[in-house]
Formats: structure tokens, sequence, C-alpha cells
């Protein structure tokens, strides 16, 4: 288990380019989480994953934003049309849910996704 | 709507103890969470305590909670220079279902000086 890694550890791009930033997860984990983080603040949900489905989006997650879970493993989060404010570091996080009526949930994060928009 | 506070920074000196501070506004948060951010990193989880509890004590770690003023605080005994990190406060309500539920203060960075 080498934990949740991302890719890549940085992204440099211009306004209006298209990006795509991919989370590994803990290979058993059937929750994944995306979170926004910039300078000076926590980490704001964007969104999560409970296998392959799609369970709810912030309403921060704008229509440039789209996110996959193809086949309950690993996930994918493209900007399209990036602008200055999209800059931030983008954190994915996995668990395990367990049964019903477990609410504790622990969250394993990756070491982000830097986007830089310039 | 719900919130977490924690003031921004902290500075102890080595060997001291450090005591970091968190207020939250959901009465109905069942588990309480303190993440650690080194730079450059993600978040690690460092202890949680449940909402029945008022302490939790893990080696050098001690979580208060005071559910009446909600009000979580987490010491550091005997801090090191590896301790320098930005601790977040994080809540999460009970039964829910979505992790939006998750909710993380600003964080409060902690820097050591010999």
């Amino acid at each position: 288990d080498t934990g949740v890694s991302q890719d890549p550890r940085h992204k440099i791009t211009k306004r209006g380019q298209n990006v795509t930033f991919r989370c590994d997860p803990i290979s058993e984990h059937n929750r994944l989480y995306w979170y926004r983080q910039t300078l000076g603040q926590g980490p704001e949900f964007l969104t999560y994953f409970q296998n392959e489905a799609q369970l709810e989006k912030s309403r921060l997650l704008s229509d440039r934003f789209s996110a996959e879970r193809p086949k309950g493993s690993f996930s994918t989060l493209e900007i399209q049309r990036t602008e200055q404010g999209d800059s931030a570091m983008y954190l994915c996080a996995s668990s395990l849910r367990g049964p019903a009526g477990t609410t504790n949930e622990k969250l394993f994060f990756g070491s982000g996704t830097q986007l830089s928009v310039l | 709507g719900e919130d977490v506070e924690q003031s921004l920074f902290l500075s102890v000196r080595e060997g001291d103890s450090s005591v970091i501070n968190c207020t939250y506004t959901d009465s109905s948060s069942t588990y309480l969470y303190w993440y650690k951010q080194e730079p450059g990193a993600g978040l690690q989880l460092l202890t949680y305590i449940f909402s029945n509890m008022d302490m939790k004590q893990d080696q050098r770690l001690t979580v208060l909670l005071n559910k009446k003023d909600k009000h979580l605080s987490l010491r550091i005994a005997d801090t090191q220079t590896g301790d320098s990190a930005i601790y977040f406060c994080a809540e999460t309500g009970e039964g829910y279902s979505s992790a939006s539920k998750i909710i993380f203060g600003s964080g409060t960075r902690l820097s050591i000086r010999p």
C-alpha cells in the first residue's frame, strides 16, 4: 500500500487551456474525494465518489469542472477553459466507508496537484 | 452555517507544550479530527475524538473536547522541530452521508523556536 498518489505534482498552464489531474486512491478504499485548497485556507470539498458513482458535487464546482471514476479505482479531475481563479492545490483523498451506521470516516490524502494558471 | 475557526499562528519553544485551539458551530458534530500538513504535502490524520468523549490521549497528543462550548484543543507535549506544520481542525455531523459535511478550519501554523 503506497497511499494516495496524485499526478502531476505541479501544473502550469495558460488561461483558457484544459487540464486533467489523476488520483490513485488506496486500493481497498471505496470512497474518493476531491478537495481544493488555496493559500492560508483549509481544504474545500469539491466532489466525491463511492465506487464509480459520483454522489455529491459542491456548488463550488462550476460546469467547467468534471470528475470521473470509471472503474471505481483511479479518478480524473478535468478543468476546461482554465481561469486564474482556478489556481490552487487540488487534493485527492480516499477512505473506506464501513457498514451502515459507521460514520467515522478517516480520510487519507494525497500530496496534491498544484495548479498555476497564468 | 457550519463553521470551524482556528487561530492562524502559534510559536512555541522546543520542548514546551503546544496547545492549538478550535471552535466549531455544528452542534450535531459526531467526530472531530486533527490533521497535520507539512510543506508541499497533503493532510495527514493525526487523531480524532468521538463527541461523547471529553479527552483522548495518544502518545504526545492529547485532545480535549468541550461539547457545551463547542471547543476542541490539541496539546502536543515536548514539542519537537518535526512538529512544525499547519494543523487543521475538522468536524463532521452525525449520520451524514456526504463528504461535504467534513468541514475544515483554516489551519494553525505551528512554528518551533530553539
